[in-house]
């Protein structure tokens, strides 16, 4: 299995282009989700997913796009790059499990975005 | 103050030594994280546990549910272990899964 895959790794764009940064899953994960990583501070949600045609915003959600039109897909949109999007993207899934609160963290490498 | 604090920030060890990491976290909680990423690289979940200790090969996590604790251990410690290790909090209130991170504590092992 591939696990959870994200592309591009690396991108450099300038201010007001968009993007769109890709995630799949091959685990049938009805979970997932996207983080952005910045020097000193923990992941922080962008977005997240529950199940297909389902999603919801997180703790930094503007700026930011998502769709979910199958389990295995989550791409996050950048709209109108602006600088302060300078960041590591992860994205993340996992089984929702019988709580809906527990089950283990796959993540993906990482997309290093760069906005000048 | 962040809901969930790691100590410390940034660990210095021989090769060989035993290495404890401290996460503290102040909101009840139905699953906790440990988290390893390398250099430049992707992002490991190590272990996930809701109550007692998990052990993976030189790697050994507790969790005190009372005292809103977690340690992660490491023992004989090896180069190949310098990475951040991340703690990860499952709130027990709130929709589905919004972790809570702390922002990781940085571990190089010297031969």
């Amino acid at each position: 299995n591939a696990g959870v895959t994200q592309t591009p790794k690396f991108q450099v764009l300038k201010t007001g282009q968009s993007m769109t940064l890709q995630c799949a899953q091959d685990m049938n994960h009805e979970y997932m989700s996207w983080y952005r990583q910045d020097p000193g501070m923990g992941l922080r949600l962008i977005h997240y997913s529950v199940g297909a045609g389902i999603t919801d915003q997180g703790e930094v959600p503007n700026g930011y796009n998502v769709s979910r039109s199958t389990t295995e897909d989550f791409p996050l949109r950048l709209l109108s790059a602006a600088p302060s999007q300078t960041s590591v993207y992860f994205c993340a899934s996992r089984e929702v499990g019988t709580t809906s609160n527990t089950g283990e963290l796959f993540f993906g490498e990482g997309s290093r975005l760069t906005v000048l | 103050k962040n809901e969930v604090e790691q100590s410390p920030q940034n660990l210095t060890a021989q090769e060989g030594e035993f290495i404890t990491i401290n996460c503290s976290y102040s909101v009840g909680i139905s699953a906790l994280h440990w988290l390893q990423q390398h250099p430049g690289g992707g992002i490991v979940s190590l272990f996930m546990l809701s109550s007692g200790k998990k052990k993976h090969g030189r790697l050994i996590a507790t969790i005190n549910i009372q005292e809103k604790h977690s340690s992660l251990h490491i023992t004989a410690s090896h180069p190949r272990d310098s990475a951040v290790y991340i703690c990860a909090v499952n709130p027990r209130t709130g929709t589905a899964s919004k972790l809570t991170f702390g922002t990781g504590t940085r571990l190089q092992v010297t031969l």
